[in-house]
């Protein structure tokens, strides 16, 4: 079955410091899409990107934040300067169509220290 | 305001036996209504999709119901077992495919 996959499956950042996510959506999807989850909380929703721009993005998603579809595979979350309060797990997520089901991949654990 | 939100916040039950999650939310206007299952340190899994018009739907040992005049939704496992202990999420669409994310039910299954 198709998978969504997100590499690295953690990092660990100094405050301050960027990083980038890297994420392998399912190859016939369209929509995709980046959540972030704080240890114990809700899943929380980031930014969608269709047609190779941000069609949504929540109030999370300031100006540290941006994403890109470099090469039309692979799906990026980059985080300028971290805070502490980043650390999350990262979840990205694909889907085919508008009405179809979500695939999520199986995260990054992103700790900054 | 757009809420989901889910009961009991954790559950604990002994394998074999069966349990209801409960789901209530106030999006509107509604568009579909999902359970997905999280491992620990996984990423949600899809376990059913229900629109409008859908009142039950089953996925192996998982049924979830849907009652959208009274915006209500329910999941029940049958005959648990110790792999069902994950989180269970509740994610209503609305038409506009913002999607809302319950905190989930926390569902520990004992030997």
């Amino acid at each position: 079955e198709p998978e969504v996959t997100q590499t690295p499956s953690h990092q660990v950042t100094q405050m301050g410091q960027e990083v980038i996510l890297r994420c392998v959506p399912i190859s016939n999807h369209l929509y995709f899409y980046w959540y972030r989850q704080i240890l114990g909380q809700k899943v929380e929703f980031l930014v969608s990107f269709y047609n190779n721009e941000i069609s949504e993005k929540s109030e999370i998603f300031d100006d540290q934040f941006s994403v890109e579809r470099p090469d039309g595979s692979n799906f990026t979350l980059k985080i300028r300067s971290t805070k502490l309060e980043d650390s999350a797990m990262y979840f990205c997520a694909s889907r085919q169509g508008w009405v179809n089901g979500y695939t999520f991949g199986s995260g990054t654990r992103l700790t900054v220290v | 305001k757009n809420q989901v939100e889910q009961s009991p916040q954790s559950l604990i039950i002994l394998e074999g036996k069966n349990c209801t999650l409960q789901c209530n939310y106030t999006v509107s206007p509604f568009s579909n209504l999902r359970w997905y299952k999280q491992d620990t340190g996984r990423g949600p899994v899809s376990l059913t999709i229900m629109t409008f018009s859908e009142n039950t739907k089953s996925n192996g040992r998982y049924t979830a119901t849907l009652d959208a005049d009274t915006k209500q939704s329910s999941l029940h496992i049958t005959a648990s077992q110790l792999s069902d202990s994950a989180s269970y999420i509740c994610v209503v669409s609305a038409d506009n495919n913002d999607m809302r994310f319950g905190a989930g039910t926390r569902l520990t299954v004992k030997p």
